[in-house]
């Protein structure tokens, strides 16, 4: 049973254009939600973060959107960058010593 | 910040040999770190929670006679997989949690070591 989806495997933008990446859970005990930028053979980048009770959070170029009646939340980045190119999780906690739960990940592609 | 170091990067064993990965919590005591592993264009998948002090947590599905999990400190925790095969090659990961005042930190505590590639000849 996946709790966290990424149901999109990958996503091409134009340089300068608006990325967004969509996630969807099904865990409604989930206390925040954070999106990571991964490279191959590398550790996951923490990008930025949302605490359920909030609906929307932006640091810099990166908000993130948070739908919990629909169990929805997505990532936005505007404007895009070649540097952008990179696999982006999803990924889903809750309070206390427990691990974080990832989507798929989905592979963006930014175009100069 | 804290920060989470794991060796080797990356190794190439034989098969039918034992490979140990480390990951140590370089300015913070760690007494929980979680092991997760990436095949090729696949997701992190939780492998086992490492508890310092006692037996780790095995996801179902994983061999907990094939990766052995050792956390006999606070700064350290040990994943050995033992009698490799090829299939065993993937991208190994560990992460470990801050306990003091997480919430209070954007990534809420949780970071990440920089991965293992093994590759199982």
């Amino acid at each position: 049973d996946q709790q966290v989806k990424q149901n999109s495997p990958s996503l091409s933008v134009q340089e300068g254009r608006i990325s967004i990446l969509n996630c969807d859970y099904t865990n409604s005990m989930f206390d925040y939600f954070l999106w990571y930028k991964k490279y191959p053979a590398e550790g996951p980048t923490f990008l930025i973060s949302i605490s359920s009770i909030k609906d929307k959070n932006e640091d810099g170029r990166f908000t993130v959107f948070l739908n919990k009646s629909a169990k929805h939340l997505s990532l936005h980045i505007v404007p895009s960058q070649p540097g952008d190119s990179a696999v982006y999780f999803c990924a889903a906690g809750n309070s206390g010593n427990t691990p974080l739960v990832f989507g798929k990940g989905t592979r963006l592609s930014v175009i100069a | 910040g804290a920060v989470v170091s794991q060796h080797p990067s990356r190794v190439i064993c034989k098969s039918g040999t034992s490979v140990k990965i480390e990951c140590r919590s370089l300015d913070f005591q760690a007494t929980t770190m979680f092991w997760y592993r990436q095949f090729p264009k696949q997701s992190l998948m939780l492998m086992a929670t490492s508890n310092e002090g006692s037996k780790a947590t095995y996801e179902q599905g994983v061999e907990k006679d094939k990766f052995l999990i050792n956390h006999a400190s606070l700064t350290l925790s040990t994943l050995t997989v033992t009698s490799a095969h090829p299939e065993d090659s993937s991208f190994y990961i560990c992460s470990a949690k801050l306990q003091d005042r997480p919430l209070d930190l954007f990534n809420y505590g949780y970071t990440f070591g920089s991965g293992t590639r093994l590759t199982v000849v």
